[in-house]
């Protein structure tokens, strides 16, 4: 199964931009980068999804490398509700869909 | 909507207990799956199913067994309960493996 590797925290003020980036060199032709991430004491939640071109949604971007061994994820504007862990997870067509350890995104107001 | 709905939200067993975890969804998804998170630690698959009838194990599948009768209900059974079980499990769905997954609000065990 194709990992991901993310740095374990990250920092930001309040209303600034946030890029949160993912390593997953060994990604598969048909493997989908989904993010996820999961509040205080909730389960995680869905925030957006690729498979090769950049996409974007009301909660953030998606950046895909060119050769998809990376990605970021870009919060525009961060609020301190956007303050939680982040996953990166491949999913594969063996339908495994394996979690790492995330990045934990502190706000500062 | 009810979505991923997860029984109970706490529970308390003791060691060499057994019980079953409920995850029910109403969203027709094929795809369903159990996740377990330790503190201050990312989840761990345990199992996963492709549809009714069909079953795999995940990362972490020892001490848990599953089943698939029914689309809509993916029960989680602990047959003999161990410390090392408490955790936080997480059920999770949708409609196949590239699609966004939904997840319930988890169930709190505590095994003593």
């Amino acid at each position: 199964d194709a990992k991901t590797t993310q740095p374990n925290s990250m920092e930001s003020n309040e209303e600034e931009p946030v890029h949160l980036p993912c390593n997953h060199s060994t990604i598969s032709g048909t493997d989908y980068i989904h993010w996820y991430r999961q509040l205080p004491s909730q389960g995680p939640e869905y925030v957006i999804h690729g498979l090769t071109s950049n996409v974007n949604n009301r909660m953030a971007s998606l950046a895909i490398a060119e050769d998809r061994k990376s990605s970021t994820l870009i919060l525009h504007r961060a609020t301190l509700r956007d303050a939680a862990v982040y996953y990166c997870i491949l999913t594969s067509a063996t339908d495994k869909l394996i979690f790492g350890t995330g990045t934990r995104l502190q706000v500062f107001p | 909507n009810a979505g991923v709905t997860q029984t109970p939200k706490f529970q308390v067993l003791k060691t060499g207990q057994s019980m079953t975890l409920q995850c029910a969804q109403d969203m027709n998804h094929e795809y369903m799956s159990w996740y377990r998170q330790d503190p201050g630690m990312g989840l761990r698959l345990i199992h996963y199913s492709v549809g009714a009838g069909i079953t795999d194990q995940g990362e972490v599948p020892n001490g848990y067994n599953v089943s698939r009768s029914t689309t809509e209900d993916f029960p989680l059974r602990l047959l003999s309960a161990a410390p090392s079980q408490t955790s936080v499990y997480f059920c999770a769905s949708s409609y196949i493996g590239f699609s966004p997954l939904h997840f319930g609000n988890g169930t709190r065990l505590t095994v003593t």
